[in-house]
Parts: structure tokens; sequence; C-alpha cells
């Protein structure tokens, strides 16, 4: 148990779906990240969110629409996504530069 | 351009031998971090290195930074075959954003 939560664990969508993926950490931590790690790449950062507030936004499609309500809770609303974006979607928070601690992903298939 | 890129990518030993795992780097960092993925698992922490540290020990693992070659390795001694996982490192530019910038990984397979 890292006290990071993905749900779904897996989702199946089809391109034209609207789904969302949900992070919640139960460690009292200030940021929380997005991150897209697909086969034979490197792991990509996608968002970073601090004390709700995004910081970091890596060049991500408008497809991909991060929601950071309060500081435990973290979405990915995915919209008329691409086959390319089939990936294992990774949630990770941390206090201030500390390590980040990772949920166990969503892995996303689209049909 | 690509930072902390590992080498070898994969590796495979007998259990109770060692294994090194080296991580090289283009720009300056504040720290270097290494992580460990088990299958179908989130990345979980192992060890952190700072820029003005040489040498770093946790358990089983030892973590060299040689920030003049801009590299540095991850060992792993008397291996066990729960350490058969994918090991990245991670490089911190520091700027207090929390921004992390991973590499490959090398994926690690330790035989029984």
């Amino acid at each position: 148990e890292t006290g990071v939560t993905q749900t779904p664990r897996h989702l199946v969508m089809g391109m034209t779906n609207k789904k969302s993926l949900k992070c919640e950490q139960h460690l009292g931590h200030n940021a929380m990240y997005w991150y897209k790690q697909s086969a034979k790449k490197p792991l990509e950062l996608m968002f970073v969110y601090n004390f709700k507030e995004q910081t970091e936004n890596n060049s991500v499609p408008s497809r991909f629409s991060p929601e950071c309500p309060n500081s435990s809770h973290l979405f990915l609303h995915l919209h008329t996504l691409q086959p390319e974006d089939s990936a294992l979607y990774l949630c990770a928070s941390s206090q201030d530069n500390q390590p980040q601690h990772f949920g166990d992903g969503t892995r996303l298939s689209i049909l | 351009s690509q930072q902390g890129e590992e080498d070898p990518q994969a590796l495979s030993i007998q259990e109770g031998e060692n294994a090194t795992m080296n991580c090289s780097y283009k720009t300056s960092i504040n720290n270097l971090q290494w992580y460990r993925q088990n299958s179908g698992r989130g990345l979980v922490h192992l060890i952190l290195i700072r820029s003005n540290e040489r040498e770093k020990h946790s358990g089983r693992l030892r973590v060299t930074l040689d920030t003049s070659k801009k590299s540095s390795s991850l060992l792993i001694t008397a291996s066990r075959a729960a350490d058969t996982a994918s090991y990245f490192c991670a490089t911190d530019f520091g700027g207090n954003t929390g921004k992390l910038i991973f590499g490959q990984g090398t994926t690690l397979q330790v035989k029984p």
C-alpha cells in the first residue's frame, strides 16, 4: 500500500468515449502528478499540481484534461482519444520536492 | 533531449550475484533518484543522492554519483529473485517544481 490509490485499474474505451481517471492520496502531500508510461519509452510527465494549482503542463494535447479539486484528489478527463494514447497512466504525489509516491496506475486501451 | 539514460536496457543474473545499472544525464541536477517498478505496479522510490554527495548506501543498495561525468550507478549486492523488476533513474533539476525526468529503465531478471 503506497498511500496513492488509482481507479480504475483497467479501462477500455472507444475513440469517441468520455471517461475519467481518478487518483487519491492519503499522505497529506501538497503536490500531485500525472505520468504516461508507454512501452519502450521513458516515463513522460504530463501535469503537475501544487496546492491545487497547475504548475506544469508538458505540452499535453487538449484531449487530456486534468482537474485537481483539492490536494488529495486528482482527475484526468479523457475525450476523443487516439490509439497512440493507449498506455499506463500513473499518478504520484509528494511533499514539496521530496521523493514521489506512485499509485499502481490505470492501464488504458483505446479501441 | 532525454535526461537519464540507463544501461544496460536488460540484465539477467543468477541469485546471489551483484547487479550494476548505470544512468547518464545531460544537464546539471539538484539530485538524482532511483526507483523500482515491479510488473503491473507503480514505481517505488529506492534512494536519493544529492549533487554534493558521491556515494550513498541503503541496505543492499549502493548508489554513486559522478557529477563531472554526469553519471550514476546503482549496485544491488547479493541479488534475490524478488529483486526482479525494472529500475529507473530520475533527475531533479531543482527550482522547486517537483519535476523529475525519468530514463527508459533497466529490466533486471534474477534467476533463482
